[in-house]
Parts: structure tokens; C-alpha cells; sequence
């Protein structure tokens, strides 16, 4: 067990750009979660995958934001156009199936839009 | 909907000193979940805890203390005899099956200083 593993550490991007991150969760996990965490808040939830199937998505996924998980292993979350308010720590988290299996974090992306 | 209330912003304490974070939690669906999480420095949200809606029987493991009050939606932290590496954020958070939705909702958070 390897533990959730994000990349990159730190994106700094203009506006505009374009930017994708990538996380790897535990092998052994069916669920994959990424999560937004601006400063001096908690993570909030946007978007789930069983697998491969992408379950869930939160309101507060826009439609510049895309998130994918081929083959059921690794996930990649691309934010088109960026915009300033996109700028926060972008959390990844796997689990096993079950509404009590704790979610197990990586260390996250650091998104800065300048 | 589901609403995760930390109304400590901050706590300061003296290294041994007990301190309790507080955690509100709202939610109508039955079966639900409750978990803490710690946020150190380094950033990574290291998961403490789980509680089942179903199971009120407190917790302890080590210094750390779990008291789950369903009566008033609760679910308070205590560290007994703090150490400066208890000194981190921690979350609060709520988890929900209904519709088959598994997303958590996390409080604020708590930042905990301890000062040696």
C-alpha cells in the first residue's frame, strides 16, 4: 500500500491555460473522489468514480472542468479556461466500496492561476 | 442536505493540557457516517476515525476520544494530554448512502495549536 499518489505537488498557470493533474489511488480501490479545498475551508466533494463510471458530479463542476478514469486505475482531472477562482488545493481520494470505508487522501495539486 | 458545523475556528492550549473539538452535524437521512480527519502542515488529510449512525458506543485510542451523540447530532473529539504534533487542522465530516450517493461533507475545521 503505496498510499494516493497526486501530480503534480504545484501548478501555476495563467488564465486561460489549460491545466490537467493526475492522481493514482490505492490498487486495491474501487472508488475514486476528487475533492476542491480553498484556503481556510474544508475539501468540498466534485465528482466520484466506481471503476471506470463516473457517478456523481457536483454542482460545482463546471463545464470546464473534466474528469476521466480509463481503465479503472489512475484519474485525470483537466480544467479548460482557467479563471483565478480556480485556484485551490485539488484533493484525490480512493476508497473501497461501502458508505463507511474511510476515504484515504493524497497530498493534493496546488492550482495558483495568475 | 447535509450540513457539517465546526464553530471552533481556533483553539490554542499548552502542551498536556485536554482539549475537546466540537462537531454539529445535520442530516435526514438515517444511516449515516462520521469521520474525523487530521490536516498537518504537510497538507495531507490523514483519517483519524468512523462512526456508524447505528453505533453510539464512544471510542478511545490513546489520548484520542470520540463521543457520538445522536440525541443532539453531535460527535466531539477530545485529546487528552496534548503534544505540539496534535497541532494540525482537523475535520469534521459526514457521510451519507441515500440514493446511493457517497460523497462526504466536511465542516470548516478546527486549527489546533499546541504550544510547548
Amino acid at each position: 500500500d503505496t498510499g494516493v499518489s497526486q501530480n503534480p505537488r504545484h501548478k501555476i498557470t495563467k488564465r486561460g491555460q489549460n491545466v490537467t493533474f493526475r492522481c493514482d489511488p490505492i490498487s486495491e480501490h474501487n472508488r475514486l473522489y476528487w475533492y476542491r479545498q480553498t484556503l481556510g475551508q474544508g475539501p468540498e466533494f466534485l465528482t466520484y468514480f466506481q471503476n471506470e463510471a463516473q457517478l456523481e458530479k457536483s454542482r460545482l463542476l463546471s463545464d470546464r472542468f473534466s474528469a476521466e478514469r480509463p481503465k479503472g486505475s489512475f484519474s485525470t482531472l483537466e480544467i479548460q479556461r482557467t479563471e483565478q477562482g480556480d485556484s485551490a488545493m485539488y484533493l484525490c481520494a480512493s476508497s473501497q466500496v461501502g458508505g463507511d470505508s474511510p476515504l484515504h487522501f493524497g497530498n493534493g495539486t496546488r492550482l495558483t492561476v495568475t | 442536505a447535509q450540513k457539517v458545523t465546526q464553530a471552533q475556528t481556533e483553539i490554542s492550549v499548552v502542551e498536556k493540557e485536554d482539549v475537546t473539538l466540537d462537531c454539529v452535524y445535520e442530516t435526514r437521512d438515517t444511516t449515516y457516517y462520521l469521520f474525523w480527519y487530521k490536516q498537518p502542515p504537510s497538507g495531507e488529510l490523514v483519517f483519524l476515525i468512523r462512526r456508524n449512525s447505528f453505533d453510539e458506543q464512544n471510542e478511545i485510542s490513546g489520548r484520542y476520544s470520540w463521543n457520538f451523540q445522536k440525541s443532539t447530532s453531535s460527535f466531539n473529539f477530545t485529546i487528552t494530554a496534548s503534544q505540539v504534533v496534535d497541532s494540525a487542522v482537523y475535520f469534521c465530516a459526514l457521510g451519507t448512502s441515500g440514493a446511493g450517493s457517497y460523497q462526504l461533507t466536511f465542516g470548516k475545521g478546527t486549527k489546533l495549536s499546541v504550544i510547548p
